[in-house]
């Protein structure tokens, strides 16, 4: 059974363009959610999709945004990069068919770079 | 607001020795996992832990649970090399957000 995917990897951007995350969950979940992870602030909650719904929301600016397609697959979208934004970003994937609905499933993450 | 709190954040011990990783939550939930990271590694989940004195082991790692107190515990035995990493606690907020501790940084010496 294929795991969480994300892509890219690795990114590097400018100070001020925009980026979009790529997230394919587990096959027959539903529900994706979006981390954002720094070492001055952690790991922190940016936002989960279910259905293609957002359902939940962290505190972070208007120049996050999500979405999530008709097949689970979500993007993440940064717009006007700031420094601050450099972090590894995860999404995880849960509420399969089957299985526990409560497992969290990370994917690797993407390395975003804003120079 | 829900606060979730790990200590210590930094732990070094020898190998063989056994050692406790205490997280504590400031409100109630049903909810609450152990995840382990390796240095610019994602999530590897350890447990999730459900209910009231739910106690969870998995090789020299064991997971306790207490709701009443609002606390968990990651109790390491007889530590070896392999287990250093980052170890977080994190507790489910509605249905699929997850509250994060800091983070505790265990590393393993000879």
């Amino acid at each position: 059974k294929a795991g969480v995917t994300q892509t890219p990897r690795y990114l590097i951007k400018t100070r001020g363009q925009q980026v979009t995350l790529s997230c394919s969950p587990i096959s027959g979940h539903r529900s994706v959610s979006w981390y954002q992870q720094t070492p001055g602030q952690g790991l922190q909650f940016l936002f989960e999709y279910f259905s293609e719904t957002q359902r939940n929301k962290g505190n972070f600016p208007g120049r996050f945004s999500g979405r999530q397609f008709s097949n689970s697959r979500s993007e993440m979208n940064v717009s006007t990069l700031e420094l601050g934004d450099s972090a590894l970003y995860l999404c995880a994937s849960s509420w399969g068919r089957t299985g526990p609905i409560y497992e969290q499933y990370f994917g690797p993450g993407t390395r975003l770079t804003v120079t | 607001e829900l606060k979730v709190e790990q200590n210590p954040l930094f732990l070094s011990m020898q190998e063989g020795k056994n050692y406790t990783i205490y997280c504590n939550y400031s409100t109630t939930s049903d909810r609450l996992y152990w995840y382990r990271q390796d240095p610019g590694k994602s999530l590897e989940s350890l447990f999730v832990l459900l209910s009231n004195g739910a106690v969870k082991q998995e090789g020299r790692l064991m997971a306790s649970l207490d709701t009443k107190a609002r606390l968990s515990t990651l109790h390491i035995t007889a530590a070896v090399h392999d287990l250093s990493a980052t170890y977080f606690c994190a507790v489910a907020q509605g249905a699929q957000k997850l509250v994060f501790g800091q983070g505790t940084r265990l590393t393993i010496n000879p």
